[in-house]
């Protein structure tokens, strides 16, 4: 059974960077057929992938358009965890954040795993 | 960008009854790509559907998942109390970005 534990701060100042860490048991960050995600849930923007980071022989990383320029997320394969750093927030990145498992079946693909959600208010 | 446009926004309906839910994508989305979750408050969404019509491990078989192309369906054939809650489609593509409808919440009448 696959768990993602999540941690980090609820609060961040504004221009401040937003960090959060999410610890996987029961799979490896460094999985073939896995990549690991982070979603955040607010109710003006709704369900919003941010991008995710996966391993096929190297580490590949996928962000959104929307937080390209402020986004990093990286593995630690010596914590089996990965990590999400967003620089440069305001007000409009508070929200639930979410890590999740990305799957594939005979090339379907899902979330099947979730954290349990950390909420982040941006304020000062 | 795929968008996903999910109707109605909210379904009012009896315990018993059959539902009927919409996503419908801007252009067209491979049926392996596309899925289903369950959101009920407090928690993360729960895979229902994927491939468009595959249920996930132990999704009972009242849920079933239809559609191809821009079109797509979940049916919930005889609610029960525990299926009251924000359902959300995904398109899930070979290049990001990965994104979701605006959700359909399905209350209790």
């Amino acid at each position: 059974q696959v768990q993602l534990q999540q941690s980090g701060p609820g609060l961040v100042k504004p221009s401040q960077t937003l960090s959060l860490t999410c610890a996987i048991s029961g799979d490896s960050v460094s999985s073939n057929s896995a990549a690991w995600n982070w979603i955040r849930q607010s109710p003006s923007r709704g369900l919003e992938w941010l991008g995710r980071t996966y391993y096929r022989s190297k580490w590949y990383n996928d962000y959104a358009v929307s937080v390209n320029s402020r986004i990093t997320i990286n593995p630690d394969t010596s914590m089996n965890q990965f990590s999400l750093q967003l620089n440069s927030v305001t007000p409009e990145d508070t929200a639930v954040y979410y890590c999740a498992r990305a799957y594939s079946v005979v090339g379907r693909r899902f979330f099947d795993y979730w954290g349990q959600g950390t909420l982040v208010t941006v304020s000062s | 960008e795929i968008v996903l446009t999910q109707s109605p926004g909210t379904l009012s309906l009896s315990p018993g009854e059959r539902a009927t839910l919409s996503c419908r994508a801007s252009q067209s989305v491979s049926s392996s790509f596309l899925v289903w979750y369950q959101q009920k408050p407090g928690q993360a969404p729960r895979l229902l559907i994927y491939g468009a019509s595959t249920r996930a491990t132990g999704i009972p078989d009242r849920f079933s998942g239809s559609g191809s192309g821009t079109d797509f369906t979940l049916t919930i054939s005889r609610l029960e109390p525990e299926d009251f809650a924000v359902y959300y489609c995904q398109q899930y593509g070979s290049s990001p970005p990965i994104t979701f409808g605006q959700g359909t919440r399905l209350e209790i009448k």
